[in-house]
Order: C-alpha cells, then sequence, then structure tokens
C-alpha cells in the first residue's frame, strides 16, 4: 500500500527558506512521480510542480520557477521527496502536500500526504 | 484566476443530484483527462473520478463524471451530509512544458 508521510509545521520569517520532506513507501520500483500543491487560505489548489523519482527529473511550475526546488535522493534506504521554497513571503503561507502518481503527464494524483503547514510572519 | 473555470459554490437537499462544471482549453481538458478531487475539511484532497469517468475503487457510484469537448462535469446524485465538501477538477496542459491546472474549487453544501 502506498503512503506518503510528510515533515511538521514550520514557521519562517519573510525572506527565508523551508524544506518540506514527504517520505514514499509502497511502490516495488521508481516508476513514478512526485508532485507538490498547495493550498493557501481561502483559495484553492496550486500545483507547483513534480519530480520523476527514477531519473530525478523535475517540471516546476511557471510562477515559482526560481525560488523551487525538488529532490529525491537515492542514498537512502528510504525513498525521501524534499521540496524547497526560497524567498519566502507572506503569501506563501499554505498547507503543501506531496502526491504520487505513475504518469508524468497526467493529472492524476492518486496518492497524498498529510499536509504540511508553512505559516510565513514577521 | 485559475486556468479552469468552476461554480465557487453548489447546493442541495439530501438525496437531489449536484452537478459541478469544470471548463477548459484546447491545451487542457480538449486533449487530455478530466480529474476530480474531493476535499473534506481539515483533510488531504481525495481522488474521486479519474480519466474523465473512472472511480477509484471505493468511491461510490452516487459520484460520476463526464467530458465533453473542453468542459467536463462531475454529478453528485442520492446527495449525503458527507457530501459537503470542496471539490476541484484537474487536467494536464500541453503548453509550456507542460503542467497540472486545476479549477478554482466548488464548495458543495448540503442544506
Amino acid at each position: 500500500q502506498v503512503q506518503l508521510v510528510q515533515s511538521g509545521a514550520e514557521v519562517k520569517k519573510p525572506g527565508a527558506s523551508v524544506k518540506v520532506s514527504c517520505e514514499v513507501s509502497g511502490y516495488t520500483f521508481s516508476a513514478y512521480v512526485v508532485h507538490w500543491v498547495r493550498r493557501a487560505p481561502g483559495l484553492g489548489l496550486e500545483w507547483m510542480g513534480w519530480i520523476i523519482a527514477y531519473n530525478d527529473k523535475t517540471n516546476y511550475a511557471q510562477s515559482l520557477q526560481g525560488r523551487v526546488t525538488m529532490t529525491m535522493p537515492r542514498d537512502t534506504s528510504t525513498r525521501t521527496a524534499y521540496m524547497e521554497l526560497r524567498s519566502l513571503r507572506s503569501d506563501d503561507t499554505a498547507l503543501y502536500y506531496c502526491a504520487s502518481t505513475s504518469s508524468s503527464r497526467a493529472a492524476d494524483l492518486s496518492f497524498w500526504g498529510q499536509g504540511t503547514l508553512v505559516i510565513v510572519s514577521a | 484566476q485559475s486556468v479552469l473555470t468552476q461554480p465557487p459554490s453548489a447546493s442541495g437537499t439530501p438525496g437531489q443530484t449536484v452537478t459541478i462544471s469544470c471548463s477548459g482549453g484546447s491545451s487542457n481538458i480538449g486533449s487530455n483527462f478530466v480529474y476530480w478531487y474531493q476535499q473534506l475539511p481539515g483533510t488531504a484532497p481525495k481522488l474521486l473520478i479519474y480519466r474523465n469517468n473512472q472511480r477509484p475503487s471505493g468511491v461510490p457510484d452516487r459520484f460520476s463524471g463526464s467530458k465533453s469537448g473542453t468542459s467536463g462535469s462531475l454529478a453528485i446524485s442520492g446527495l449525503r451530509s458527507e457530501d459537503e465538501a470542496d471539490y476541484f477538477c484537474a487536467a494536464w496542459d500541453d503548453s509550456l512544458s507542460g503542467h497540472v491546472v486545476f479549477g478554482g474549487g466548488t464548495k458543495v453544501t448540503v442544506l
């Protein structure tokens, strides 16, 4: 059974960086994609990008280019995806989710993490 | 401003049918599958409909999806109080280097 478990809540000051983790288990092979999606208070879902587990290829939302980096190191016994967002602003305050799927060119986010709250406040 | 357009709210009484529309364009819904997600208060989104009209295991058949041209729709029949949630449509968009686009979400209220 596929499971995604995310790291805990973070409080950051404007201008700082945050790195959220997402431990993925249950896949037999690395033929899957990890997406990152966020939901700001009162707003809808926003796709941030994805990383392909077997070759580390990434694809970022144009609105976040230059501020976001997604990684998935292979030198650990567990596969953990990371999403780092830099130069934080107040409007980056949101619940951040990781989600996995087998396709890199579809919107079928089959499995979701529980979410990580990131608050950006002076 | 979301790429896919949904009504912000919909409502119905228990037992009624509620339909939510999702309007897109040629680069997203027009050439790719539509997906629907349900987000209950305080929980992560859940895949409700995939590939326009398919239900994952465990999703009641009260939920159905369809697609025509550049629009998709989600119908909830036999509305129940536990269906009160936010619903989002999504699709792959072929523009730029390709990306996922979401609708702005529809809040369904059970009266």
